[in-house]
């Protein structure tokens, strides 16, 4: 199975900061890699799909970047309703996985 | 509009069978795969299996032997059923829709599933 190591599980920043939050692929993924924000009792909602492509309706400050192993997601510009979690999904092949996530507060 | 609601029982007795239901609407099963992820807190997210647009399946072996995944496209819904629960299967299962073009775009909010006596 491939597994995803994201990091960092926790981060605090503050509005206007620029927020990195990385996955890692124990094996080659291509860019087969989707991003995602969670908030507590909703569906998780999709931000960037196969690496670096903006889910329709999401604002620009999300972007994705990598591929084969190595993956980020960048907040360029850290807004109050981005407080949430963040997890990364592998869809190159399955079992599919999962990064473990990260809870992104403001300090 | 596209929506996905997941509806299950709540609570399960251990080694009773889960069973819990996707409905869908603003698109059509036989256009997308039907993904099933759950969420606990021994393990955090899995995926569990799929049901593809043409009706065929494929399963986690993690859960394979205990696990079935079904369809009614007349009703727009998809059915998890997993036998022989035991306490960590406890957590929130999604179903989510996946598409060669869009994956895994769209998610449901999850059902609670709490096992116990």
């Amino acid at each position: 199975d491939i597994q995803m190591t994201q990091s960092p599980s926790f981060l605090s920043a503050s509005v206007g900061d620029r927020v990195t939050i990385n996955c890692k692929a124990s094996q080659n993924i291509n860019r087969y890699l989707n991003w995602y924000q969670q908030k507590l009792g909703e569906a998780p909602k999709l931000l960037i799909y196969n690496a670096n492509s903006l889910q329709t309706g999401i604002p620009s400050r999300f972007s994705g970047s990598g591929s084969g192993t190595d993956f980020t997601l960048t907040i360029s510009s850290l807004q109050p309703e981005d407080v949430a979690t963040y997890f990364c999904l592998q869809h190159n092949s399955w079992p599919y996985t999962f990064g473990a996530g990260t809870k992104l507060e403001l300090k | 509009q596209v929506q996905l609601k997941e509806t299950g029982p709540g609570l399960v007795q251990p080694t009773q069978t889960l069973s819990i239901t996707c409905t869908v609407s603003g698109f059509s099963l036989t256009s997308y795969y039907m993904q099933w992820v759950r969420q606990t807190p021994g393990k955090g997210l899995e995926w569990m299996g799929f049901i593809r647009s043409g009706g065929s399946t494929e399963y986690n072996s993690e859960f394979k032997s205990r696990l079935s995944i079904s369809r009614d496209t007349s009703k727009n819904q998809v059915f998890l059923k997993m036998n022989s629960l035991k306490t960590e299967d406890t957590g929130v299962y999604y179903c989510a829709r996946d598409h060669i073009l869009w994956p895994w775009d769209a998610w449901g909010q999850g059902a609670s599933v709490t096992v116990s006596s």
